[in-house]
């Protein structure tokens, strides 16, 4: 059984516009929740983080939300840009692995 | 300050034998993870070493194993090689911290092909 999903394969958004990725988790053992990106041939480069005490936390062009009573994650990317494009991936710290990771959303931004 | 680092970058075996992956982890991290990606299962957790220590431990048969050595470089060993073991095979790095968000810096990864 799946702890964790990104219900969405992939987004397709045009630059400057928002991007918004999501995840919904089971577990309510989660205490952070982390947001990663990956290019290929790369490994996953972190993004931003939140706890599971607030409801939001932002960083730049980055804003993640948490809404514990929906188990539901999301990240907004404002404005979003051509080099935004990259497989993002939702991951969980705080249950017995030590990551547990969605299986990711390739975004798209097009010029 | 250097990254992750992992060798070999690519590899190809054949199915029986064994192999063994190094990860040198960010100068000042004690806690080195592995993790196994697939197209099917995504990024699944392997496991975790702290001081030499297995920490952590995803669900993985036993021809999975690993070990961190005292300047905290570890290695990843999987025996009796099967077709599904072909993965991208990622290290990440981490303080170790269990208070708190312990934020974990992945490598570039080895690619193993099993034939």
């Amino acid at each position: 059984d799946q702890q964790v999903k990104q219900n969405s394969p992939s987004l397709s958004v045009q630059e400057g516009r928002i991007s918004i990725l999501n995840c919904d988790y089971t577990n309510s053992m989660f205490d952070y929740f982390l947001w990663y990106k990956k290019y290929p041939a790369e490994g996953p480069t972190f993004l931003i983080s939140i706890s599971s005490i607030k409801d939001k936390n932002e960083d730049g062009r980055f804003t993640v939300f948490l809404n514990k009573s929906a188990k539901h994650l999301s990240l907004h990317i404002v404005p979003s840009q051509p080099g935004d494009s990259a497989v993002y991936f939702c991951a969980f710290q705080g249950g017995s692995e030590k990551l547990v990771f969605g299986k990711g959303t390739k975004l798209t931004v097009n010029p | 300050k250097a990254g992750v680092t992992q060798t070999p970058r690519y590899l190809i075996k054949t199915r029986g034998q064994q192999v063994t992956l190094s990860c040198s982890p960010i100068s000042g991290h004690r806690s080195v993870s592995w993790y196994q990606q697939t197209p099917g299962q995504g990024l699944q957790f392997l496991f975790e070493y702290f001081s030499e220590t297995q920490r952590n431990k995803g669900n993985f048969p036993g021809r999975f194993s690993g070990r961190q050595f005292s300047n905290s470089r570890s290695e990843m060993n999987v025996s009796t090689l099967e077709l599904g073991d072909s993965a991208l095979y990622l290290c990440a790095s981490s303080l170790g911290e269990l208070a708190g968000v312990d934020t974990q810096y992945f490598g570039p990864g080895t690619r193993l092909t099993v034939l």
